[in-house]
């Protein structure tokens, strides 16, 4: 069964503080995705990565940074964590840009 | 620009009442079409996609989708909802880039 795994359902963090989110997947996929989803918005694109190393800014980067050193994962940072960035975060992964992508399921992020 | 629009935010029916759930892109070039759901506490799963050929699409759990593209629509239909099918359902599509619509919140009575 594929799969893509993020490191953990829950966070709490304080303002300030720098915050990781990692993102796996089994799939040998090119291309992973970090999304913000909120109520009534649907999900934003943060970032997109079509390859290691490599790396595109979507509609939502301010605030965030990614990083993907192997294949298989791609990491979510937040720099200096803020209220604002309280939300639902969603990693995905997709063989082609086109192609369906694969999701995993979700971190909810609390900053207080 | 490319956008998806979602005319329902919230769509609540009876058990075993037929649903639709209306979808309407806005792209410059040609697209590719999918549904998602989202049970309550879980990442998106496909429901369904269209690529190319007929324009009917069959999916999971007895959904069904059709692509009009005159009218820039893939709406998305089930015949007779379940309590299971209570959840938010996200129409996208790939033009230039991937694009979510803003969900649709199917609330499935007894």
């Amino acid at each position: 069964d594929v799969k893509v795994t993020q490191s953990s359902r829950y966070l709490v963090k304080r303002t300030g503080e720098k915050v990781f989110l990692e993102c796996v997947q089994d799939m040998d996929h090119e291309n992973m995705f970090w999304y913000r989803q909120d109520p009534g918005l649907g999900l934003r694109l943060i970032y997109f990565s079509y390859d290691v190393k490599m790396k595109e800014k979507g509609d939502i980067p301010e605030g965030y940074s990614v990083s993907r050193e192997k294949k298989e994962r791609f990491s979510l940072i937040l720099e200096s964590a803020s209220t604002n960035q309280t939300s639902m975060y969603l990693c995905a992964s997709s063989q082609a840009l086109y192609n369906e992508q694969f999701f995993g399921p979700g971190t909810r992020l609390t900053v207080l | 620009a490319q956008s998806v629009t979602q005319l329902d935010s919230q769509v609540p029916v009876f058990e075993e009442a037929p649903v639709e759930l209306r979808c309407n892109y806005s792209s410059s070039v040609s697209v590719y079409l999918f549904w998602y759901v989202q049970y309550p506490n879980q990442g998106l799963q496909l429901l369904l996609k269209y690529l190319s050929g007929s324009t009917l699409v069959k999916g999971i759990n007895g959904f069904e989708a059709e692509f009009n593209k005159s009218q820039t629509s893939f709406h998305l239909r089930k015949p007779s909802v379940h309590i299971s099918d209570t959840a938010e359902y996200f129409c996208a599509f790939y033009g230039q880039n991937f694009v979510f619509g803003p969900g649709t919140r199917l609330s499935v009575l007894p």
